[in-house]
């Protein structure tokens, strides 16, 4: 049953603390989404890689937030030090390589729900 | 720059009616639209996409619509059934090279029995 895998599921921290947040894509896809729900922007993109190099991550907080592959099994996100306004769920996806299989559709993960108080 | 607009929040349908969910894009680069629906506590699923050169995709009750020239798409359910209560979330994929996933803000679906 191949799907994404995200952890920790709930992170409870305080301000300033670092956050990380894993994730591990589908055997075989190739790029990797990190996006975070909002009440207000819905799902918005943070990150994204494809073959672990970054394409774009213009929709990241740069001066607090970092997102890395070392290798093609983990995608990490890390947020430090964190704010009570990056409360918010996290959810990784991932998709296939170009080719007939890639029609657009991402595969999420359950997400990461933070607290930052 | 919203990309991707929902300018329902939420909708409210009676058992058995048509469901219409609509969405409207900014980018004329986008090659496949896709709409998400999302459980509370579950990651998004994919639910039924189309490609730019269609205007029309049928998936069982579930049908969504293109209109090009209006930048404009739509999900039909039909019939609607109060397992369809969800937050459905459109998405556009830039073209094949970038795939650039950009999404919408939600609307959140009640079915009434």
């Amino acid at each position: 049953d191949a799907r994404v895998t995200q952890t920790p599921r709930h992170k409870v921290t305080e301000m300033g603390q670092e956050v990380t947040m894993r994730c591990q894509p589908i055997l075989g896809h190739n790029t990797v989404f990190w996006y975070r729900q909002t009440m207000m922007q819905g799902l918005e993109l943070l990150a994204y890689f494809r073959n672990r190099a970054p394409l774009d991550d213009s929709g990241m907080p740069k001066d607090r937030f970092s997102a890395e592959m070392p290798d093609a099994t983990l995608a990490t996100l890390k947020i430090q030090p964190s704010e009570p306004r990056d409360s918010a769920v996290y959810f990784c996806a991932s998709c296939f390589p170009q080719g007939p299989q890639n029609t657009g559709e991402l595969f999420f993960g359950e997400g990461s729900r933070l607290t930052v108080l | 720059d919203q990309q991707v607009k929902q300018n329902s929040p939420s909708l409210s349908v009676q058992e058995g009616r048509i469901s219409i969910l609509n969405c409207d894009y900014t980018n004329s680069m986008f090659d496949y639209f896709l709409w998400y629906k999302k459980y509370p506590a579950e990651g998004p699923t994919f639910l039924i996409s189309i490609s730019s050169i269609k205007d029309k995709n049928e998936d069982g009750r579930f049908t969504v619509f293109l209109n090009k020239s209006a930048k404009h798409l739509s999900l039909h359910i039909v019939p609607s059934q109060p397992g369809d209560s969800a937050v459905y979330f459109c998405a556009s994929r830039e073209e094949a090279g970038y795939q650039k996933v950009t999404f919408g803000t939600g609307t959140k679906l009640q079915v009434i029995p």
